[in-house]
């Protein structure tokens, strides 16, 4: 059981290439999210996924673009990078379910730095 | 989902507890309080969560005000591999999953 697995775990970018963040999870969990990490700051959601075929907009999105493919796999893409987007971006799942409250878990977090 | 403030950072000494205090005197009757913690930057992990009864588990004890408006998260028995950055965070009952963080309380616990 190998809960949240993101990939890659480090990559360096240069400004205006694109990359895709993959990230897939194991425990059947309905939703799914994104979370960027800034050098001493907090966790900031860029979007989520409540429910396979949904995706919605968190408190970061520009930039950023996200594909449920299915249950297990939620990407997120970096159309064109910017060094505003170095950061450690973090994946996670939650099981949602009908009560909603079940605990999320974390991937290891994928570091970005643009140059 | 209801906001929550919590102290930027908490110094604790080794093999006492640690309480972690939040206020979230917005929250409605149905969000629930849950903690996590992330440890050096890797990915949160969850530690608790709690309605309105007081909750425990192997890990800590979730104390929640009568009228709901703070909790504190306690580590009874504090230690090095304790320090982290604590999350408090309201979720509203729903499907939707969403979570949002704030920035946390740093931990150290400190020989």
């Amino acid at each position: 059981n190998a809960g949240v697995t993101q990939t890659p775990k480090f990559q360096v970018l240069k400004t205006g290439q694109s990359m895709t963040l993959q990230c897939a999870q194991d425990m059947n969990h309905n939703s799914m999210y994104w979370y960027r990490q800034d050098p001493g700051m907090g966790l900031r959601l860029i979007y989520y996924s409540a429910s396979e075929g949904t995706t919605d907009k968190g408190e970061v999105p520009n930039g950023y673009n996200v594909s449920r493919l299915n249950k297990r796999e939620f990407s997120l893409r970096l159309e064109s990078a910017a060094p505003s987007q170095t950061s450690v971006y973090f994946c996670a799942s939650s099981g949602g379910g009908f009560d909603g409250h079940t605990e999320a878990f974390f991937g290891q977090g994928t570091r970005l730095t643009v140059v | 989902d209801a906001k929550t403030t919590q102290p930027p950072s908490m110094d604790c000494a080794e093999g006492r507890a640690a309480n972690l205090p939040c206020n979230h005197s917005t929250i409605s009757g149905n969000e629930y309080v849950y903690w996590y913690r992330q440890i050096h930057s890797q990915g949160p992990q969850y530690i608790i969560h709690g309605l309105k009864n007081n909750e425990t588990n192997e890990m800590a004890s979730l104390i929640i005000t009568e009228d709901r408006k703070s909790s504190t998260l306690i580590l009874p028995h504090a230690t090095l591999r304790d320090t982290a950055v604590y999350y408090c965070i309201v979720r509203v009952y729903s499907n939707t999953g969403k979570l949002i963080f704030g920035q946390g309380t740093t931990l150290q616990v400190k020989p």
